[in-house]
């Protein structure tokens, strides 16, 4: 079992639309919880932390639930700049465990 | 958060030969980690890079395949030996200091083994 899962979609949808993405993940000692963004060619980068109380970061809003270990992404009035690969990383020992990424087409 | 500058960019091998990538820090991490990502895929931890001390690998990465080294808290190599066209890849190294901040990665480096 992979320690961290993802459904890679893609999930493709209109600008303008509201979009969730779901991860979970298998070590329920993980200690911290993020979301990176993959550009094609280009290397991840961090959109943001996920916090047990939930946190929102303009358009995006980031969930866990410890209980369930799982984590979500949502992103409302999705963008065509949004259009990338969405990782759930997973952190336990200091070290990230990515997911496989869940692909994003965001169109016109 | 810690700029990272890695290099080669890119670069096509002859199978058998050996080439070694480098992460420059430009401020002082606590942790270096290697990845590899194939294409279409997540990214794979390889290992710690431990300064001062041998690297940690993970399970089907060893220290003969993938020697590293780490010299200080701002620098660090991978090198990809006796290379074979199983190991065409995307590279990338990760550092940090703070976990709750996340890591910041470089570049990467597409290896290319013919």
């Amino acid at each position: 079992r992979k320690e961290v899962e993802q459904d890679p979609g893609p999930f493709n949808v209109p600008e303008g639309a509201t979009v969730a993405f779901n991860c979970t993940y298998s070590n329920s000692a993980s200690q911290s919880f993020f979301w990176y963004r993959q550009d094609c060619r280009k290397e991840p980068k961090l959109l943001m932390s996920v916090y047990s109380s939930g946190n929102e970061d303009g358009r995006f809003t980031a969930q866990l639930n410890r209980a369930s270990q799982y984590i979500s992404l949502l992103i409302r009035d999705s963008k065509l700049s949004d259009s990338a690969t969405y990782l759930c990383v997973v952190n336990w020992s200091n070290k990230f465990y990515f997911g496989s990424g869940t692909k994003l087409n965001v169109k016109p | 958060s810690a700029v990272i500058s890695q290099k080669p960019s890119r670069d096509i091998c002859q199978r058998g030969t050996s080439l070694t990538i480098q992460c420059q820090v430009d401020s002082q991490v606590t942790m270096m980690f290697w990845y590899r990502q194939q294409p279409g895929q997540s990214l794979t931890l390889i290992a710690t890079a431990n300064q001062g001390s041998e690297a940690t690998y993970e399970s089907g990465f060893v220290i003969d395949k993938f020697p590293i080294s780490r010299p200080n808290l701002t620098f660090s190599t991978l090198t990809v030996s006796n290379m074979s066209p199983e190991d065409s890849s995307i590279y990338l190294c990760s550092g940090g200091t703070a976990v709750a901040g996340g890591y910041t990665f470089g570049s990467g480096t597409r290896l290319t083994v013919v």
